[in-house]
């Protein structure tokens, strides 16, 4: 069955800088989403690639979908506090939407 | 507020126990997605309904069981409850689920059942 997986678990960063979280899929997706959970938190959509080789940015938040449709990063820049918590991927093929083991990020300030 | 409500949000129950959450999905949203969050663990899709029929199961174990009903909310029923069934059950709810192709088809937590089985 599809599997997706992510990496790296987790990251530790300085407030300031940058880090890229990775998401691979064992099938095409039709489409692939990430979400957000804050500490004992729920997961919050964050943005939805459909096309090939899509690139989407939310401020410092940058989003993209591979040529191939099975890969996907989230690159976050100057990362700031309110960047803790974790960050799931999840693609969505055949009515599942199945989701990565996430990224937990904490800041050192 | 996503708009997505689960009750309750907090259940203790010994093993061997049955216990029933409920999940009212957005107003309007058709399907309802159940997961599973346990500690330190990513979130392990149940099962995904669409206006009342099953759409796709995930690892639901046999124990498990879930519905939707008419009204479109649904119950994640879990029995002969273990220890290892400890876990935060989610769900959520989209406008759409019939189509692998949907674009925009956001999925809306709600905040999840917390159960502990003791």
């Amino acid at each position: 069955g599809q599997q997706v997986m992510q990496i790296p678990q987790y990251q530790h960063v300085q407030e300031g800088e940058d880090f890229t979280t990775y998401c691979n899929s064992s099938t095409t997706l039709s489409n692939i989403q990430w979400y957000k959970q804050r500490p004992g938190g729920h997961p919050v959509f964050l943005i939805q690639l459909v096309k090939s080789g899509e690139v989407k940015k939310q401020k410092r938040l940058t989003f993209q979908f591979g040529e191939a449709k099975k890969n996907s990063s989230l690159h976050i820049t100057a990362t700031q506090t309110t960047d803790v918590g974790t960050y799931f991927c999840a693609g969505y093929s055949d009515y599942k939407l199945s989701f990565g083991a996430g990224t937990t990020v904490t800041v050192r300030a | 507020d996503s708009g997505v409500t689960q009750t309750p949000k907090h259940l203790i129950t010994a093993t061997g126990q049955r216990v029933t959450l409920r999940c009212s999905p957005r107003s309007g949203d058709l399907s309802v997605y159940w997961y599973q969050q346990s500690l330190d663990q990513g979130l392990q899709f149940l099962i995904h309904y669409y206006n009342g029929e099953e759409r796709a199961k995930g690892n639901i174990l046999e124990r498990f069981s879930a519905q939707q009903f008419p009204d479109l909310h649904s119950e994640l029923n879990l029995s002969s409850l273990e220890l290892g069934d400890s876990a935060l059950y989610f769900c959520a709810s989209s406008a759409l689920g019939g189509s692998a192709l949907s674009y925009g088809n956001t999925i809306y937590f709600g905040e999840g059942s917390w159960l502990t089985v003791v």
